[in-house]
Formats: C-alpha cells, structure tokens, sequence
C-alpha cells in the first residue's frame, strides 16, 4: 500500500477563517512533508516533520501551522491566510532520509 | 537560480510515437527522481536513479542517468493518451539543519493526440 491520503479534496476559505487540512498514511513512514504548488510551476517544499518532530521549515509564514500528532497524521492548519496562498497543497512520505517521497492527491485551497 | 533544467517545456506528438525529456542539474545528482502529474492531482512516482549510468524500466517508460551524473532523460517508447500530463523530475538537495530536501525542475508537459 503506498497511499497517502489528503482531505478535504477542495477548501475555500475566507481570510478571517481557520481551517484544517489532514494528512494520513499508514505505510510505516516516519518523514512527513507539506508542499505548496502555484499553478504552472513545481511543487514547493514548507514543512518536513522526522520522528514527529519539525525538522525543516522553509521560511513559511506564520499563518501555516504545522502539527504531527503521530507518526500516520499530519495536519496543516491554516489561519488569517491571503489570496495569494490559493494553491495546491500536497502532503507527502518516506521513509527518513533521501527515500522516495510518496505524494496525496492534494488540497486545492481557495482564499476569498 | 533553477538548479534543475527541463527540456522541453511542452510536448506534443502522436500516439504511437517515441518521445525523450531531459533533466540537466547544474550540481552532481545524487538522488534523480522521475513523477508524473495529472492536472490539479498529486505525483505519481515513477523511477529513481542514483549510480552514474544507472538505467531503469518500468513498462514503457525508460530512465537513465548519465555517468557524470549531472543529466538525466526519461524515454517513453509507443506513446499513449494515459501517458499524458506534467512529468516532473527532483533531485536531493542540501537543506537547514543538514537535512536534504526534493527541488523539482519545471515540469515537462506532455500531451499525446489518438
């Protein structure tokens, strides 16, 4: 089984809501990844959590707030976001180190 | 700077037809990876190349990685309508902290006509 789950499929939101995108895997995986993906271009690495713990955030503002609460869940909750954070949010596994990343299906936020 | 170059941007052929995308890195490759994408979806995993001049398969779609390890093609051979979308490739690259994280090229879109 090398899925990754992501829900909700689509989310629109308002700049003043608070929302939540979920990820779950269940291949034994203890690296967890969230990109963003802007239309037309390659997806773009914000969070990397090893062993449940944060290990790399890319500079990503404030109002993206990563949580893992265990080793099959990641969570992306998102507050106060802009416009211009409307994208394609993908949630990824692997085993930790360089091992091949296994990729959701994506989140497709709209901010109004 | 882009540190993964694909060429070409966009592709468009006959089915039944060859076709060839390129990887070049500006860096040594020592993790090449090859997606697909469907529009709006998430990437599929196709290959991963690591030893200089390593060449996979998987039906038919071919991936080498050349000896210097600074470029990478991937060949699909009898092309088919389901072999369209973005194919992308990534490559392991230092991050924060001494952890390494995926940068991806472009992307490669390609579309085949029945």
């Amino acid at each position: 089984d090398t899925e990754v789950t992501q829900t909700p499929k689509h989310l629109v939101m308002g700049m003043t809501n608070k929302k939540s995108l979920k990820c779950e895997q269940h291949m034994g995986h203890r690296a967890m990844y969230w990109y963003k993906q802007k239309a037309k271009k390659p997806p773009e690495l914000m969070f990397v959590y090893s062993y449940e713990k944060l290990s790399i955030n890319e500079s990503v503002p404030s109002r993206f707030s990563p949580e893992c609460p265990n080793s099959s869940l990641l969570n992306l909750h998102l507050h106060a976001l802009q416009p211009e954070d409307s994208a394609l949010y993908l949630c990824a596994s692997s085993q930790v180190g360089t091992e091949t990343q296994y990729f959701g299906p994506g989140t497709r936020l709209l901010v109004l | 700077s882009q540190e993964l170059e694909q060429s070409p941007q966009s592709l468009i052929v006959q089915e039944g037809k060859n076709l060839t995308i390129n990887c070049t890195s500006s860096k040594t490759l020592y993790g090449l990876y090859w997606y697909k994408q469907k529009y709006g979806e998430g990437l599929i995993f196709l290959m991963m190349l690591q030893k200089g001049g390593e060449e996979k398969s998987h039906e038919k779609i071919t991936a080498k990685l050349d000896e210097k390890k600074q470029q990478s093609s991937l060949h699909i051979t009898a092309s088919q309508p389901s072999h369209a979308g973005i194919y992308l490739c990534g490559a392991d690259r230092e991050a924060q902290g001494g952890s390494e994280k995926l940068v991806f090229g472009k992307g490669t879109k390609l579309t085949v006509n029945p």
